[in-house]
């Protein structure tokens, strides 16, 4: 089936050192997003692809970043984390674009991290 | 501005009675209208969406949802609810100026047996 997988489902890392989460994708979407979402909240976007178009969002700190070295993997770097960066990180996928007719997003099961 | 509302943070319903999870919105033009099931430590799994046609949507696990353009409204609803459908429940509403997705701040559901 085709999906949306993240590696790893649990991570721990130590305050200040950089973490990567990875993203990888079966469904051809040429858009991948990454969100935070904190304790049953909503999730906040922090930046997405459009195929190769990086797109950060305003409030996104410096200490995320992102790559997409093709169409279907992303990963998310944490360069420093910090205790307020213990979150779910979510990947997803869309299709958009002239004749897309797909408009919904698709997610990844999430990377829990813990900062120590 | 765009936004999405879900009034009740938390639902209650005992399980083979009907339930209801609403959602309301404010959008210019023709609003394109999701629901989200995430189940704990579980990504969101997309149920249905409303872009054009019928007012009312089916989806996945026996889920339906009725758009009212009059009341700016997307209930989400199931007739006869099962214990497993416990879960927090997000409704989302494309953005205009680009592809992205507004989100409501979730509902979680309960079912009692």
């Amino acid at each position: 089936d085709a999906m949306v997988i993240q590696n790893p489902r649990y991570q721990v890392t130590q305050f200040g050192k950089p973490v990567t989460l990875s993203c990888s994708q079966t469904l051809n979407h040429n858009v991948m997003y990454w969100y935070q979402q904190k304790s049953s909240q909503a999730p906040k976007l922090l930046f997405h692809y459009y195929d190769k178009d990086f797109n950060n969002e305003a409030d996104t700190p410096d200490n995320f970043q992102s790559r997409r070295p093709n169409t279907s993997f992303c990963f998310l770097d944490i360069r420093s984390p910090g205790l307020g960066d213990a979150a779910m990180y979510l990947c997803a996928t869309s299709r958009e674009g002239a004749g897309s007719s797909v408009y919904e997003q698709y997610f990844g099961p999430g990377t829990r991290l813990t900062v120590t | 501005a765009q936004s999405v509302a879900q009034p009740e943070d938390q639902v209650n319903v005992a399980e083979g009675n009907p339930l209801t999870v609403k959602c309301t919105y404010s959008v210019s033009g023709n609003p394109y209208l999701f629901w989200y099931v995430q189940y704990p430590n579980r990504g969101l799994q997309f149920l249905l969406k409303y872009i054009t046609g019928d007012n009312l949507v089916k989806g996945s696990y026996g889920f339906e949802a009725e758009f009212n353009k009059s009341q700016t409204s997307f209930h989400l609803k199931k007739p006869s609810a099962l214990v497993s459908d416990s879960a927090l429940y997000f409704c989302a509403v494309r953005d205009y100026s680009n592809y992205q997705l507004i989100w409501g701040a979730g509902t979680k559901l309960i079912i009692k047996p």
